[in-house]
C-alpha cells in the first residue's frame, strides 16, 4: 500500500530554533511537495522537487528551505523559527498519475 | 497564476440528504485537472473525485458527482445520501497538465447533522 509519512505529528519549538521536518515515500515518486495548511487560508505551496537534488520555490517559500538528497526523502527546514511559522505541515508525493499522495500532517507550534 | 476560489466557508446537510459544494477558478489553459479532497478530523487528504478538463462527461464516484462548467470556470461537487462520515473539509483543486503542482482552494467544512 502507497505510504507518505511524517516523521512528527506533533511538535514544540522554541523562536529562533532551526527545525527540519522530515517526508519519506516509498512509491518510488519523482515528483514530492511540502504545503502549509492554515484555517481559513486552505493549502499553499511552499516548496516542490521534481527529481534529487532538484527544487522549486512554491507560492510562499520565504523563511523555509528544502533538501532532497535521496529520491525517497524531501525534507523542510525552518532556519529560524518564528511563531508565524505555527502551521500544519503536509508532505505529498506524485509519479505520473495525476494523483496527489499525502501524508498524515505535522502540527508545528513555535513559541 | 492560478486561483481557486470555494465561497462557502461552511456548509451543514442533514444525512440522507443532498448538498451541492461550490468551486470556481481562474485559468488561462485550456488542458487541466480538477479535484476534490476530503479531510476529516484525522487529517488525512482523501481524493474524493477528479476531472479532466478535456472530457465533457462529469464524473461520478458512487454519491459523489461533479458539475463541471468549463466555460463558466465553475467544478462544484454533489454529495447525494449524505451520511455522517462525510462531514470533513473539502477542497477543491487545480492542476496543469504541464506540471504537477497542484493549487488550492480554502476549504469548505460540511456538517452533517443526524
Amino acid at each position: 500500500d502507497v505510504k507518505v509519512t511524517q516523521s512528527s505529528r506533533y511538535l514544540v519549538k522554541r523562536t529562533g530554533e532551526k527545525v527540519f521536518l522530515e517526508c519519506v515515500q516509498d512509491m518510488d515518486h519523482e515528483n514530492m511537495f511540502w504545503y502549509r495548511q492554515d484555517p481559513g487560508l486552505g493549502l499553499r505551496l511552499i516548496y516542490f522537487s521534481y527529481d534529487v537534488k532538484m527544487k522549486e520555490k512554491g507560492d510562499i517559500p520565504e523563511g523555509y528551505s528544502v533538501s532532497r538528497e535521496k529520491k525517497e526523502r524531501f525534507s523542510l527546514i525552518l532556519e529560524s523559527a518564528s511563531t508565524n511559522q505555527t502551521s500544519m505541515y503536509l508532505c505529498a508525493s506524485t509519479s505520473l498519475s495525476e494523483k496527489l499522495f499525502f501524508g498524515s500532517g505535522t502540527q508545528l507550534s513555535v513559541l | 497564476a492560478q486561483t481557486v476560489t470555494q465561497s462557502q466557508p461552511e456548509m451543514s446537510v442533514q444525512e440522507a440528504e443532498t448538498v451541492t459544494l461550490s468551486c470556481t477558478y481562474d485559468t488561462s489553459e485550456s488542458d487541466y485537472y480538477l479535484f476534490w479532497y476530503k479531510q476529516p478530523p484525522s487529517r488525512q487528504m482523501i481524493l474524493v473525485i477528479r476531472q479532466e478538463a478535456y472530457k465533457q462527461q462529469n464524473a461520478t464516484e458512487n454519491r459523489f458527482s461533479v458539475n463541471f462548467q468549463k466555460a463558466a470556470k465553475s467544478f462544484s461537487l454533489k454529495i447525494s445520501d449524505s451520511q455522517l462520515g462525510d462531514a470533513a473539509m473539502y477542497f477543491c483543486a487545480y492542476r496543469s497538465r504541464s506540471n504537477y503542482k497542484l493549487t488550492f482552494g480554502k476549504g469548505t467544512l460540511l456538517t452533517v447533522n443526524p
